[in-house]
Order: structure tokens, then C-alpha cells, then sequence
């Protein structure tokens, strides 16, 4: 089992293209949980998905960013017409089952610089 | 809402040093909290979960509900453990988990 996968890992972009950063989730996981770490700050979680399903995309800004994980291949997160406000680390995580005790697994990121 | 405070950016301190880093939660309920650990240029990774009552690599955690708090302690600090820590709250609400992250401490051994 390889793991949460994310790529790519390093992602630069000019202001107003757009990035994809994708995700795979550990096998037999079908929980994807999508998190952004501003320079200096924590992990804010942004959107959860299941398979073909948006849970909760609370924490998305409204404008320009979208999630989706359809029922093959792997979650991306969109992002269009990006801002330098953009730039951070973008963090995947998976879990099996959802509960409250369940772990989530963690991808190694994807790192978006936009120039 | 449910809210996790970490209160030191970085906390530094000498091998051999006992450790604790703090972490104060809010939320009304009974929350499941967790510190996870990222090491330089690894992945975020699970530390330990109160529900386990566990010790990994030496560290522990005692959720004190009165204080609503879940330090991570250790008595006698190690260069490898120099890392970022995230106290997480989770909680399962509307069918889900949600995760509430900290803003993390990095944690500095001096040999």
C-alpha cells in the first residue's frame, strides 16, 4: 500500500491560469479530506468528499476553487484564475470509515507557488 | 464551534529536557483528539489519539476535560524529535468526521 499520493509536488503558476492538484487515497479508503496551510498558519480544512459526493465544503472559498472525486480515479482540486493569495501547501488526507476515531492518512502535498 | 488553540509557535528547549506542548480545545461535547507530527520534509503523520491511552515514541497525552486541554509531554527530549506538532479535535457531526487542526508548534531540540 503506497499511501496518500498527491501530485504533483510542486506546482508554479502565473496569476489568472489555473492549477489541478490531485489526490489518490490509500486503497479501501473512499473518505478524501482536502486541507490548505497558509505560510505561518495551520492546516484549514477546506472540503470532505465520498466517491461522486461533496459532504462538506464548508471551509472552500466561494469563488474559483472546486473539489470533486469521482468513482474512478483520483480527487482534484481545482483551482481558477489563481492569486498570489493562493500560494500554500495543499494537503490531502483519507480515512476508511469517517467516525470520529477514525485516522486520517495523509499525502506529502502539493506545494502551488503562483507568480 | 470547535476551536484548537496551540499557544507557541516554537518551543525550543535542551536534549534531555522534559517536554510539553500545550494544546486547549473548545467544543461542547465529547471531542476525539489526536496530535499528529510532521517531521522536516515528511508527511503529517498520527502521533497518538487520547482514545488509545498510548505512549509512542515516549510521548503522552492526557485529555483533562475540566481544563479542556491535551498536552503532548515528554520527559526527556530527543534531537529526533524535532518536529511540528498538531493538537486535531475531531468530531462526528451530520454523518461524518470533521478535523479541527491547531496552528502547530514546532518543537526545537538542542543538542
Amino acid at each position: 500500500n503506497a499511501g496518500v499520493m498527491q501530485n504533483p509536488r510542486h506546482l508554479v503558476r502565473r496569476r489568472g491560469q489555473e492549477a489541478r492538484l490531485r489526490c489518490s487515497p490509500m486503497k479501501g479508503h473512499s473518505h478524501v479530506y482536502w486541507y490548505r496551510q497558509l505560510p505561518e498558519e495551520g492546516l484549514k480544512f477546506m472540503v470532505y468528499l465520498q466517491k461522486e459526493n461533496i459532504i462538506d465544503e464548508s471551509g472552500m472559498p466561494k469563488e474559483r476553487f472546486s473539489a470533486e472525486f469521482p468513482k474512478e480515479g483520483p480527487s482534484i482540486l481545482r483551482i481558477q484564475q489563481v492569486v498570489r493569495g493562493d500560494s500554500a501547501a495543499y494537503f490531502c488526507a483519507s480515512s476508511s470509515w469517517g467516525t470520529s476515531t477514525d485516522t486520517q492518512y495523509f499525502g506529502p502535498g502539493t506545494r502551488l507557488t503562483v507568480l | 464551534a470547535q476551536r484548537v488553540t496551540q499557544p507557541e509557535k516554537l518551543l525550543s528547549v535542551f536534549k534531555g529536557a522534559p517536554v510539553e506542548l500545550k494544546c486547549n480545545y473548545s467544543y461542547s461535547g465529547s471531542p476525539e483528539l489526536f496530535w499528529y507530527v510532521q517531521y522536516s520534509r515528511q508527511r503529517l503523520q498520527l502521533l497518538l489519539r487520547h482514545i488509545s491511552r498510548e505512549s509512542i515514541k515516549g510521548f503522552t497525552a492526557d485529555l483533562n476535560k475540566g481544563e479542556t486541554s491535551f498536552h503532548l509531554k515528554k520527559p526527556f527530549a530527543q534531537e529526533e524529535d524535532s518536529a511540528m506538532y498538531y493538537c486535531a479535535l475531531s468530531l462526528y457531526s451530520g454523518g461524518y468526521q470533521k478535523v479541527t487542526f491547531g496552528t502547530g508548534t514546532k518543537l526545537q531540540v538542542i543538542p
